[in-house]
């Protein structure tokens, strides 16, 4: 099973500010990587697939790259609405699809 | 529009069973591979199961093998899961989500439903 493990846990940044979460496989799983949003109460959303690739209507300041084990999803100018948890997810390597643990971006 | 809602989750003893649905509506559900996601409260995401687009193929987390079974009706564009011997580590929010495999296969989740509560609790 390929673990997932999202770095850091919690993010306290400033609106208008860049925040920048890492995701990191146990073994490669190529660009099979996607991310997805979830705010409180609400279901996860598809932020981006193929590691870089965003979903149909997710705002251009949103950016993910990596490829094999290391990736790394950008947000570059926080806006309020972006105050979330965000998880990734490995479809290279299944059953099991593996989802990290999650960040919280939360206002600093 | 793509809509996915799930119904079903309620109360359940330990040990006992429940069943819970997903209707798909505003997409042609025969080419979507449905899955089942779960959340325990406060935590993280957790795949439970996943079925292919016809019947013949399932797949199962390890944590739900032997218990749970998931099922589709294409005629009736829904989505099923079964639970049996229930448990307490069982409580979540149950979610169903769906991936394409047309052109190719394309194994991340583009739209999930809101999701039903299920708690085991004696």
């Amino acid at each position: 099973e390929i673990v997932m493990t999202q770095s850091p846990a919690t993010l306290s940044v400033s609106p208008g500010e860049r925040a920048t979460l890492s995701c990191r496989a146990s073994q490669s799983v190529s660009s099979n990587l996607a991310w997805y949003q979830q705010k409180p109460g609400q279901a996860p959303r598809l932020l981006i697939y193929g590691a870089s690739t965003r979903a149909t209507g997710m705002p251009a300041r949103f950016s993910g790259s990596g490829s094999g084990t290391e990736f790394t999803l950008t947000i570059s100018s926080l806006q309020s609405e972006d105050f979330a948890v965000y998880y990734c997810q490995q479809y290279n390597d299944w059953p099991p699809f593996t989802f990290g643990g999650g960040t919280k971006v939360e206002i600093k | 529009e793509v809509q996915l809602v799930e119904s079903g989750g309620v109360l359940g003893q330990p040990g006992g069973s429940l069943g819970l649905s997903c209707a798909a509506s505003g997409f042609t559900f025969s080419n979507y591979v449905m899955n089942w996601v779960r959340q325990a409260p406060g935590k993280g995401l957790e795949w439970v199961s996943t079925i292919g687009t016809t019947v013949g193929n399932t797949y199962y987390a390890d944590s739900v093998k032997g218990r749970f079974t998931i099922s589709r009706d294409n005629s009736r564009n829904t989505l099923y899961l079964q639970m049996n011997s229930l448990r307490a580590d069982d409580t979540a929010v149950y979610y169903c989500a769906r991936y394409s495999v047309f052109p190719l296969p394309m194994r991340y989740f583009d739209s999930w439903g809101q999701g039903t509560l299920v708690t085991v609790s004696s």
